[in-house]
């Protein structure tokens, strides 16, 4: 069965501190791909990394980086520099390639607040 | 480019009832997904379309239904509502290759059945 796990339910983290989002998932595929989103009030799901299975490295994008380790099932989000406009709800979820779908598996969410 | 736009944004209806959501693709995406994010059950995968064609289906009832334009654009009907379908619905637009391939959301419509 394929799972994603976030263990988390809420998270608090002072402004300009780093903070790490558990993301531990489960799944027989040999490919496939994890992803972050985070999710505003507002309600849309905005993209923030993705961390294909057979990448080496761990993916980055500008303050957004994923500890990925594959032996572990295991793909935590790190936020540098947490800024007030982070807060917000965010999901781990992964597709995995046998799928030939876009289908995502979603996690239950972890909410940031980020305190001044 | 223009993101994935999804009207209406919000909708009151009452039960029995039915409602059609739609949904507009990033210009050049020919997958269209759709979810459910509900309180109590979090996002749950509703359907996926790729070219016209239904290419995955999750585990909800028939009164759940789509369908994709030639244009890619892609409309989701429920029929006969419940009050537990009140939910925001999300729609997702991708370029619908397999593998790596990254989902991006348009605003959701949240649906509210009385």
């Amino acid at each position: 069965a394929q799972k994603i796990t976030q263990t988390q339910p809420g998270m608090f983290v002072q402004e300009k501190e780093a903070v790490t989002l558990d993301c531990t998932y489960d799944t027989s595929d040999p490919s496939y791909g994890l992803f972050w989103y985070k999710q505003p009030s507002s309600g849309e799901m905005i993209f923030l990394i993705y961390q294909g299975s057979y990448d080496q490295q761990n993916a980055t994008e500008g303050r957004y980086s994923l500890n990925f380790q594959k032996a572990r099932k295991s793909a935590n989000l790190v936020i540098s520099a947490s800024q007030l406009g982070d807060s917000a709800m965010y999901f781990c979820a992964m597709t995995p390639f046998s799928s030939n779908t876009g289908k995502l598996i979603f996690g239950q969410g972890t909410t940031l607040q980020v305190k001044p | 480019k223009a993101g994935v736009t999804q009207t209406p944004r919000y909708l009151i209806k009452t039960r029995g009832q039915q409602v059609t959501l739609s949904c507009s693709p990033i210009s050049g995406h020919r997958s269209v997904s759709w979810y459910q994010q509900t309180p109590g059950q979090g996002l749950q995968f509703l359907f996926e379309y790729f070219s016209e064609t239904q290419r995955n289906k999750g585990n909800f009832p028939g009164r759940f239904s789509g369908r994709q334009f030639s244009n890619s654009r892609s409309e989701m009907n429920v029929s006969t509502l419940e009050l537990g379908d009140s939910a925001l619905y999300l729609c997702a637009s991708s370029r619908g290759q397999p593998g790596a391939d990254t989902q991006y959301f348009g605003p959701g419509t949240r649906l509210t059945v009385l």
